[in-house]
């Protein structure tokens, strides 16, 4: 079954301590994507990454890096949380996208992060 | 900056209305708009992807149109159903394909 995993589904942490979510995808898909999701602000694009060791900041990437070196799996590394992560996080991957594809973004069940 | 709005932010109607959902963006330049539809806790699922150079695409009871020119997609829902009760979001992809932009959603419930 064509799905995209993230782990975990739910996290408390304390500001400071370094995590990451874990994203992987099994279709072969060459984009990734994070984003957050907030009351009021809807789903934002932190990073994206095109294709294995090619990675580029969304609208907003501060405060979160990501890493790319394998085409399955794309973790969201925070290196050193604060409250104001406390956000809904959501993990998407598709083919490349081009005006001649139809390849639909493919969304993971989300990873809810607290951070004390 | 590609802006994407969703008109109405709530919708409530009673079992077997149609019902059309409204997102505007303010970008023409696009690869694609797709709707998705997010329940309670849940993720996204996505619903109907339409590419910049289609004018619709219909799923079921669902259509979907495009007019880029004027920065619009309207999602038709027929004969809407207690099950369709959840939220509702547009998403565009940017020209570069590697950026995408979502609406806040219009949340609707289908009353029985």
């Amino acid at each position: 079954e064509a799905q995209v995993t993230q782990n975990p589904r739910y996290l408390i942490t304390v500001t400071g301590k370094k995590l990451t979510v874990t994203c992987s995808q099994n279709m072969n898909h060459e984009y990734m994507s994070w984003y957050r999701q907030d009351p009021g602000l809807g789903l934002r694009q932190i990073y994206y990454s095109m294709n294995v060791e090619v990675t580029d900041k969304g609208d907003v990437p501060e405060g979160y890096k990501v890493s790319r070196k394998e085409k399955r799996n794309f973790p969201l590394i925070l290196e050193s949380p604060s409250p104001n992560q406390t956000s809904l996080y959501f993990c998407a991957s598709s083919y490349r996208a081009d005006p001649f594809t139809n390849e639909k973004l493919l969304f993971g069940s989300g990873t809810q992060l607290s951070v004390l | 900056k590609q802006e994407v709005t969703q008109i109405p932010a709530a919708l409530s109607v009673p079992e077997g209305e149609n019902l059309v959902l409204n997102c505007s963006f303010t970008d023409s330049a696009i690869y694609n708009l797709q709707w998705f539809r997010q329940d309670p806790g849940k993720g996204l699922t996505s619903l109907l992807l339409i590419q910049s150079s289609q004018r619709e695409q219909t799923s079921g009871r669902l259509n979907a149109s495009l007019d880029k020119s004027s920065g619009r997609s309207t999602l038709y829902i027929a004969a809407s159903q207690p099950g369709d009760s959840a939220t509702y979001l547009c998403a565009v992809r940017r020209t570069n394909a590697g950026k995408s932009t979502f609406g806040d959603g219009t949340t609707l419930t289908v009353k029985p």
